[in-house]
């Protein structure tokens, strides 16, 4: 499997800083994926990065591949108390195996 | 503009009970997904489908069937409900196989 796997498990910081999770995959992908859930909701698409790109903004979000580490970082800049939610990488392949989502990082944003 | 829809919201069942659950998507999406999340577990695709009357299985198959009749919907079944099948269950949808996935809001199962 190539699941992705976040790191930390959890990340708690206060309202402004920066928020740094990452993402490491086993195997060649096609795209790279990051998902925000709120508690008790669904997930929610937050940026796709393909394998050819190494870097992608989203208004407070930046996103890094570097596939030859086989690793993402997302980056919340200046965060907010809205932000507190789980994070999760997902990765799709070149073949025909369905996108893989990691386990996630739980951020808690202190106001 | 609904989006992807499950029903319903929240269940309870015995064991060895059935239930059908309902995913609905207006985006006239291809692709779409029955996953389930369990704490410290993650998503885990249980079956998918890649078009109108086409289903295949995922990670977690056992236990569960599903059909898509109509493209816009996906229904997962449970034949005879077991403990180990309480989770939260997510239904998504995507345009492209690798797009990006839009999910329900999910449904809370317990069966005891």
């Amino acid at each position: 499997s190539q699941q992705g796997e976040e790191d930390p498990q959890a990340l708690s910081i206060q309202e402004g800083e920066n928020a740094t999770m990452n993402c490491s995959y086993k195997t060649s992908i096609n795209n790279l994926q990051w998902y925000r859930q709120n508690s008790g909701r669904g997930l929610v698409h937050l940026i796709l990065i393909r394998s050819n790109e190494r870097e992608k903004h989203s208004g407070r979000l930046r996103v890094t591949l570097d596939t030859s580490k086989k690793s993402s970082s997302l980056l919340i800049t200046a965060s907010r108390a809205a932000d507190t939610a789980s994070y999760f990488c997902a990765t799709g392949d070149s073949g025909n195996t369905p996108l893989v989502f990691g386990k996630g990082t739980r951020l808690s944003v202190i106001a | 503009n609904a989006g992807v829809t499950q029903t319903p919201k929240f269940r309870v069942l015995k064991t060895g009970q059935s239930m059908t659950l309902l995913c609905a998507q207006d985006m006239n999406h291809e692709y779409m997904y029955w996953y389930r999340q369990d704490p410290g577990m993650g998503l885990r695709l249980i079956h998918y489908s890649v078009g109108e009357g086409t289903t295949a299985k995922g990670e977690v198959p056992d236990g569960y069937n599903v059909s898509r009749l109509k493209k816009q919907n996906f229904l997962l079944g449970l034949e005879s409900a077991a403990p180990s099948q309480t989770s939260v269950y997510f239904c998504a949808s995507s345009y492209g196989w690798r797009g990006e996935q839009y999910f329900g809001p999910g449904t809370r199962l317990t069966v005891t």
